[in-house]
């Protein structure tokens, strides 16, 4: 069972700033097949990008996934305030990994 | 525009078993572009996956519930079933029921979710 890591937990940030979240996996996982979710509190997760770079639709353009192999990261440009969430990576449909918070500094 | 919608009891008894309903509105559960799962997030923490069922009538189960769970699918009533047997309140929370796109194995619509509680 393939288990996915994410780091760092929480990311203390201010708006404008830029993140980077990891994601990486106990073995090597076809990029096709790593998911990044976004979920706020009281809400379903959403997806943000599938296919390890491609954004879901009506996905803002400062959102962006990169890696291969074992190593994987999303990337936020440039953090709006509706930006501040809990940040998943999931591969194949199935392993989550345990999250990373995105929070005001 | 596809909905999903969970419903069952809020409250369950331990070792007794878990029933949850999906009802997917404005479409089908038979496409093959398609897949159907449900997921689970214990309060406070973070996302589960607990199966997937596919078109063809597979299943695919998360290998630590495997022997307690079973999905299944209603196809007239465009519906998909989770029981989850023997409960304990470590299976407390808030489940999802999700759609799955198939050439990428992931899921781009979700339910709201129905919390769970496993209480005496």
């Amino acid at each position: 069972e393939i288990v996915l890591t994410q780091s760092p937990g929480t990311l203390s940030l201010s708006p404008g700033e830029r993140a980077t979240l990891s994601c990486r996996a106990s073995q090597s996982v076809s990029s096709s097949y790593l998911a990044w979710y976004q979920q706020k509190p009281g809400q379903p997760p959403r997806l943000l990008i599938y296919g390890e770079s491609s954004r879901a639709t009506g996905i803002p353009d400062r959102f962006s996934g990169s890696g291969s192999g074992t190593d994987f990261t999303l990337t936020i440009s440039r953090l709006e305030p509706e930006d501040f969430a809990v940040y998943y990576c999931q591969q194949y449909g199935r392993t989550f990994g345990q999250g990373t918070k995105v929070e005001v500094k | 525009q596809l909905q999903l919608q969970e419903s069952g009891p809020g409250l369950v008894k331990p070792s007794e078993t878990l029933s949850l309903t999906c009802t997917v509105s404005g479409g089908s559960i038979s496409s093959t572009s398609y897949y159907w799962g449900w997921i689970r997030q214990p309060p406070g923490k973070g996302l589960e996956w607990i199966g997937s069922l596919y078109y063809s009538g597979n299943t695919f189960y998360n290998p630590s519930l495997m022997s307690r769970v079973t999905i299944s699918g209603d196809t007239a009533k465009t519906q998909i079933s989770l029981e989850l047997i023997s409960v304990t309140a470590a299976d407390t929370a808030v489940y999802y029921c999700a759609r799955g796109f198939r050439s990428g194995e992931y899921f781009d619509l979700w339910g709201r979710g129905t919390l769970v509680t496993v209480s005496s």
